[in-house]
């Protein structure tokens, strides 16, 4: 069975400060794929980044990065010097690679993040 | 392109009634999806449909129907409307979902609310 834990329910940061969102998941295959999909307060997913289980290299994108390590099963995503516009909800998900239920996201609870101005 | 649009944005029904939400991308995207979104809980699968033609059930399909009326369109039937559910429904499409690769993008939500 597919799990992805976010273990922080709420964040609050001050703006300018750096925050990293957790992301757990639980797999037992070795394809597989993980998300991560912002929902700001006006309530629409806004897809961020899709990565595969065979490409642990680490991905920068402005001020977001993603540090995916299979040891750990973890994907976190870090937010460099938020700001109030990224105050939203964060989800994590996973999707398997092939087989029964590829077509499935399994998502996380959510990490609502609020930033401070 | 608008990508995936839904409407109405918000409903509220009367236990009992029905309604159908609507649905449509103009990506050309082959596979589409409904989630529902409760407080506190990521997103669920209701139904998906892997191409045209085709629909098949997800992680909770009970009191929900869905027709895949064209490649654009596809649409979520409430029968018989239940408190229970209450939600926030989106609609998802991606390219083709044969394999994990592909990246589901989603429609802006509709608020329902079952009295």
């Amino acid at each position: 069975a597919q799990k992805v834990t976010q273990a922080q329910t709420e964040i609050s940061v001050v703006e300018k400060e750096d925050v990293t969102l957790d992301c757990v998941y639980e797999t037992r295959d070795t394809t597989y794929y993980l998300f991560w999909y912002k929902q700001p307060p006006s309530g629409e997913l806004v897809f961020l980044i899709r990565r595969n289980s065979f490409d642990e290299q680490n991905e920068i994108s402005g001020r977001y990065s993603w540090n995916f390590q299979k040891s750990t099963s973890s994907f976190n995503f870090t937010i460099t010097a938020s700001q109030v516009v990224d105050s939203a909800v964060y989800f994590c998900a996973l999707r398997r690679g092939s087989g029964a239920g590829s077509y499935q996201l399994t998502f996380g609870k959510g990490t609502k993040l609020s930033v401070i101005p | 392109n608008a990508g995936v649009t839904q409407t109405p944005k918000f409903q509220v029904l009367k236990t009992g009634q029905s309604m159908t939400l609507q649905c449509a991308q103009d990506m050309n995207h082959n596979s589409m999806y409904w989630y529902r979104q409760d407080p506190g809980m990521g997103l669920r699968l209701i139904y998906y449909s892997a191409s045209e033609g085709t629909t098949d059930k997800g992680e909770v399909p009970n009191g929900y129907n869905v027709s895949r009326l064209n490649k654009r369109e596809f649409s979520l039937r409430l029968e018989s409307a239940a408190p229970s559910q209450t939600s926030v429904y989106f609609c998802a499409s991606s390219e083709q979902w044969v394999t994990g690769a592909d990246t589901q993008y989603f429609g802006p939500g509709t608020r329902l609310t079952v009295l």
